[in-house]
């Protein structure tokens, strides 16, 4: 059962333009919730985090948004380059002090030039 | 100050050899975890050690796997016996103090094929 769902597998964006990455979680006991991004052959990155305190937090390029109340987030890059394209995971943990994350399977993002 | 260091980065094993797989956790940092990227999956949490002491394996299988963190030298996940199935890319992540997993700084992963 997966507690973490990344239900887009893709998605493709013109340099640019904004990028929204979704991610939907069914446990109730999260509360702290991360962006990785993957390339190839290289281990995860950390990006971005949120805590359900909050329902947006921003770094530069990147932002994300947490509607708890759906039980989703979302990662938003605007604007996007070709540098962002990757693997991108969504992540949950009970606590910014949790022993594990859930991750869901990733969302290959595409930015095209 | 190099980042979290795994080895071997690609490993292939035969049906029911052994596999040890090396991570070296950055400087200063004591907590080690373990994950597992099955093909078109996620990463699967596995263990999370501190030195000398396993804090959580609730994501380690029963048989075959093991972890270690030793008070020197790098942290080891040993499977034994390797089936087909254990193919996949392991990840080490490495932090430097207790539940700091949003600290945590990934390495680049072991490849390991059972073949």
């Amino acid at each position: 059962d997966q507690q973490v769902k990344q239900n887009s597998p893709s998605l493709s964006v013109q340099e640019g333009r904004i990028s929204i990455l979704n991610c939907d979680y069914t446990n109730s006991m999260f509360d702290y919730f991360l962006w990785y991004k993957k390339y190839p052959a290289e281990g995860p990155t950390f990006l971005i985090s949120i805590s359900s305190i909050k329902d947006k937090n921003e770094d530069g390029r990147f932002t994300v948004f947490l509607n708890k109340s759906a039980k989703h987030l979302s990662l938003h890059i605007v604007p996007s380059q070709p540098g962002d394209s990757a693997v991108y995971f969504c992540a949950a943990s009970e606590g910014q002090a949790g022993t594990a994350l859930i991750f869901g399977k990733g969302t290959t993002l595409s930015v095209s030039s | 100050n190099a980042g979290v260091m795994q080895n071997p980065r690609h490993l292939v094993r035969r049906r029911g050899q052994e596999a040890r797989l090396r991570c070296s956790p950055m400087k200063g940092h004591s907590h080690v975890y373990w994950y597992r990227q099955l093909p078109e999956e996620g990463l699967k949490f596995m263990v999370y050690l501190q030195k000398e002491n396993i804090i959580d394996e609730s994501g380690m299988p029963k048989e075959r796997f093991s972890a270690e963190f030793p008070k020197e030298g790098p942290s080891i996940l040993r499977i034994q016996q390797v089936v087909r199935g254990d193919s996949a890319a392991y990840f080490c992540a490495s932090s430097p103090k207790t539940g700091g997993h949003t600290e945590a700084f990934f390495g680049q992963g072991t490849r390991l094929t059972v073949v």
